[in-house]
């Protein structure tokens, strides 16, 4: 079982709406907690950053939340755009290791006219 | 600007045959690591470098191997590819412990 699971899947939307991905984890303690963008055909990239200790960050348009006592993260994006169309990780990096991260298998957000 | 690099971007080989993926970055970052992508699956680490001369095995190393000679560099090789190495792979670098790993654009590679 994947120690990252993200919800949905995938989600479909109309441009101007907001929508709200889910991430839980059972991964403990870790260093902080990611979530990504990844655009078709492209490598992820980083939206935001949460340590342990953290409960909100925002980018723009995207919040993430975090409660560490039900191990869920959140990522929430405001009145969506079409270059908001792309697949979203969650990744948690563990403490003191670069090399451990487990990453989500991701949620595939298409916005639509 | 700094950057980080792959090469080519779409291959396609046989199976039996050596295959060298190239990651290029100039950040200077010590840490540099090789995943591969598939449906189902989130990222996979393959192989993993904190510096020059070190290489570390990740949790689908079997089939792969790396060489760090540079701080740049960090070449994947298939020795002997095989359909089930077909998969999108992505290098990706970060400048020490646990700071953002930042990815390359990735590779598609088929083996037919």
């Amino acid at each position: 079982k994947n120690q990252v699971e993200q919800s949905p899947q995938s989600l479909i939307i109309l441009e101007g709406k907001n929508c709200t991905l889910q991430c839980n984890y059972t991964v403990s303690p870790f260093s902080n907690l990611r979530w990504y963008k990844q655009d078709t055909g492209r490598g992820p990239v980083s939206l935001t950053i949460m340590t342990f200790s953290e409960n909100t960050k925002s980018n723009g348009r995207y919040t993430a939340t975090l409660d560490a006592d039900t191990k869920q993260s959140s990522l929430h994006i405001t009145a969506s755009q079409l270059s908001d169309s792309a697949s979203y990780i969650c990744v948690v990096y563990l403490p003191g290791t670069a090399s451990k991260l487990t990453f989500g298998t991701g949620t595939r957000l298409q916005v639509t006219l | 600007d700094a950057e980080i690099t792959q090469s080519p971007r779409h291959k396609i080989t046989e199976t039996g045959r050596q295959v060298t993926l190239a990651c290029h970055q100039t950040w200077n970052h010590n840490n540099m690591f090789w995943y591969r992508q598939d449906l189902g699956h989130g990222l996979r680490l393959i192989h993993y470098s904190y510096g020059v001369h070190d290489t570390n095995k990740g949790e689908v190393s079997d089939g792969y191997s790396v060489s760090r000679s540079n701080t740049e560099d960090l070449p994947l090789t298939l020795e002997s590819a095989a359909s089930s190495q077909t998969s999108v792979y992505f290098c990706a670098s970060s400048l020490s412990g646990v700071n953002e790993q930042y990815f390359g654009p990735g590779t598609r590679l088929t083996v037919t």
